[in-house]
């Protein structure tokens, strides 16, 4: 079956630290991949997407993450986090022949301690 | 751009009512939204796909007959909870999707936080 697994499911840093939270999918076909952040007490909001192209996408915020297709990974990072970088981060992955549904990762909490 | 709302944000029901959470793209249309329910500290987890002017697509294990979905418009989609009971209560979220040729991209709503008492 179809599946994403995020290794970090609770990371905790000093704010300035770098940051890399990993994404794994199974899916041997075509993914579109996505990170999506929740703050406390809001929505999910899109961070970056991938389709095609150069697979190191920059999303919002510093945010960016690489693709590498023969790991089957697309790992978010950000060189150094903020006290308000403190969410909740989700990957998600679309198999193309899976017309648009998404696939969720376990999700990783991320404390940034001033 | 590409924002989503839901409304309500939170309700509180007796257990036997009905409950009827509205989804609404508010600057773009949307030919496809979404349904999930998250539960807490947990990801999220697919209940069906609203397709615009045609019956949702359900997951495996999610009852058609209680999750009514109507997709009546390009944007607005409404889940209706039948017969709530409390092991309903969950937080309710809809997504509406954007582009396509393969690269579509959902937004979120702000989520349904439904308690059954």
């Amino acid at each position: 079956a179809q599946s994403v697994s995020q290794h970090n499911h609770h990371v905790i840093l000093s704010e300035a630290a770098s940051l890399e939270l990993g994404c794994n999918y199974s899916y041997g076909g075509t993914v579109n991949l996505f990170w999506y952040v929740q703050y406390p007490g809001q929505h999910l909001q899109l961070l970056l997407k991938y389709f095609s192209g150069d697979p190191l996408v920059k999303g919002i915020k510093g945010f960016e993450a690489e693709f590498i297709k023969s790991k089957f990974s697309f790992n978010l990072r950000k060189p150094s986090v903020q006290w308000s970088d403190t969410a909740e981060y989700f990957c998600a992955v679309n198999p193309i022949s899976n017309t648009g549904k998404l696939i969720f990762g376990q999700g990783t909490t991320l404390q940034v301690k001033p | 751009g590409a924002v989503v709302s839901q409304h309500p944000s939170w309700v509180i029901c007796k257990s036997g009512t009905s409950v009827k959470i509205e989804c609404r793209s508010l600057d773009f249309q949307a030919t496809t939204m979404f349904w999930y329910r998250q539960f807490p500290k947990q990801s999220l987890m697919l209940m069906a796909t609203s397709n615009e002017g045609s019956k949702a697509t359900y997951e495996q294990g999610v009852e058609k007959d209680k999750f009514l979905i109507n997709h009546a418009s390009l944007t607005l989609s409404t889940l209706t909870v039948t017969s709530a009971h409390p092991e309903d209560s969950s937080f309710y979220i809809c997504s509406a999707e954007t582009g396509g040729g393969h690269q579509e991209t959902q937004y979120f709503g702000p989520g349904t936080r439904l308690l059954v008492l």
